[in-house]
């Protein structure tokens, strides 16, 4: 099966500093990648859409700025949350569709803790 | 816009039961697919079973299966003989029209936590 690959897993940084999470796709090519946003025990909020070659999409309510993606390769986007603040503080998951496969394929997520 | 409600955010099955997980939609648009993930304390997401608005069966994956009452809005998750391993966070999930860029852009709902008792 398809495997998509996100690292790192858990990341403690100092507030004000700046975190890179990659998530790549191992055997295939990513024709899209989504960034979801976790809270404790809430539910995954789309944070933004990116294609590969061009500019992400993102949801209302999410600092561009902040989040900066880069989809610079069909198996390769990420994240960077630029200087980063406690409320930053989440589970960061990426995902990624396959062309004509009707489910998309999960990284295993990057616990960030902004201290 | 597209809405997915699940009421339940906890619920209790014992080992070798089966257990229904509720999940309602909303949604005007007549192409839709709904999913359902299984997200273990790890973190990662798992896909479980997928329905298409226009799939006239119910979808089945081995102990999954999806009962799919489209008057209705439902597309409630069945877990058969349930195991000690289905403890987990469960995701209802609904995607966008297809759009022919093979993408599909998912929303969730707030999840349910399985807890199988031994």
């Amino acid at each position: 099966g398809a495997v998509v690959s996100q690292h790192p897993s858990r990341v403690i940084c100092k507030s004000g500093t700046s975190v890179k999470i990659e998530c790549r796709s191992l055997d295939f090519q990513a024709t899209t990648m989504f960034w979801y946003r976790q809270f404790p025990k809430q539910s995954l909020m789309l944070m933004a859409t990116s294609n590969e070659g061009s500019k992400a999409t993102y949801e209302q309510g999410v600092e561009k700025d902040k989040f900066l993606i880069n989809h610079a390769s069909l198996t390769l986007s990420t994240l960077t949350v630029t200087s980063a603040h406690p409320e930053d503080s989440s589970f960061y998951i990426c995902s990624a569709s396959r062309d004509r496969d009707i489910k998309l394929f999960f990284g295993s997520g990057t616990q960030l803790s902004v201290l | 816009a597209q809405k997915i409600t699940q009421t339940q955010p906890g619920m209790f099955v014992q080992e070798k039961e089966a257990v229904t997980l509720d999940c309602t939609y909303d949604t005007s648009d007549q192409s839709y697919g709904l999913f359902w993930y299984k997200q273990p304390s790890s973190g990662e997401m798992i896909f479980l079973i997928y329905q298409g608005s226009y799939d006239e069966q119910n979808a089945t994956e081995g102990r999954y299966s999806l009962n799919f009452q489209k008057a209705r809005k439902s597309a409630n998750l069945v877990i058969s003989a349930s195991q000690l391993g289905d403890s987990a966070m469960y995701f209802c999930a609904m995607s966008l029209p297809y759009s022919g860029a093979g993408s599909y852009q998912l929303t969730f709902g707030k999840g349910t936590k399985l807890s199988v008792i031994p």
